[in-house]
């Protein structure tokens, strides 16, 4: 079925290193594709995304690369910080761009001081 | 712009009793997504709404489930006789008509917990 992969699960680093999180999806249609940041007891919320007709964007300390061949993407965390850590979810719009979003499951990210 | 509002925040049934989740999105958007958060899990989604209409329902159980965005009002999440296994976070989404760019703008949540 139409799916999106997130991979690791649970990812602990040293303050200061970089943070890298992969995501696969299933449908060849897919054209947007958002990360999320949720914090414990929080909202989600968006802190980047790119869309199917861009390979990589960047923001400061965070950046996505994207594989439509291979259909995978990836978030990228430079230079982490404590205040980093929170759960992160990738994001893809299947079902024919109907623009219902379908999560990973989700990488727990821990940086440690 | 007040962002998504959901009420309540928390909530609590016991086994059996009616679950209403409200959810009102921002301001000038008409695209309305409810997706479920079991604890240290991911987010589901469930159903797909534009105003008076359901657009895409695939991630709703087909029983005890509905949901609802009448012309006036919120949208509304509606769990009949409720079970255990229905404690979550339910979280409402809600995206831009016009010059959409994709992006959901979620809500704080309603966490729904089943005695």
């Amino acid at each position: 079925g139409e799916n999106v992969e997130q991979h690791p699960s649970t990812l602990s680093v040293q303050e200061g290193d970089s943070a890298v999180i992969k995501c696969t999806y299933s449908d060849s249609a897919s054209n947007y594709f958002p990360w999320y940041k949720q914090e414990l007891g929080k909202r989600p919320q968006l802190i980047i995304d790119i869309r199917s007709n861009v390979g990589e964007k960047k923001d400061q300390r965070i950046a996505v690369t994207l594989n439509k061949t291979a259909k995978h993407f990836s978030l990228h965390i430079t230079e982490t910080q404590p205040e980093d850590s929170a759960v992160y979810f990738c994001a893809a719009t299947l079902r024919g761009g109907r623009r219902a979003l379908t999560f990973g499951s989700g990488t727990r990210l821990q940086v440690q001081p | 712009n007040a962002g998504v509002m959901q009420n309540p925040r928390h909530l609590v049934r016991r086994r059996g009793q009616e679950a209403r989740l409200r959810c009102s999105p921002m301001k000038g958007h008409s695209h309305v997504y409810w997706y479920r958060q079991l604890p240290e899990e991911g987010l589901k989604f469930m159903v797909y709404l534009q105003k008076e209409n359901i657009i895409d329902e695939s991630g709703m159980p087909k029983e005890r489930f509905s949901a609802e965005f009448p012309k006036e009002g919120p949208s509304i999440l509606r769990i009949q006789q409720v079970v255990r296994g229905d404690s979550a976070a339910y979280f409402c989404a809600s995206s831009q008509e016009i010059g959409d760019t994709g992006e959901l703008f979620f809500g704080e949540g309603s966490r729904l917990t089943v005695l």
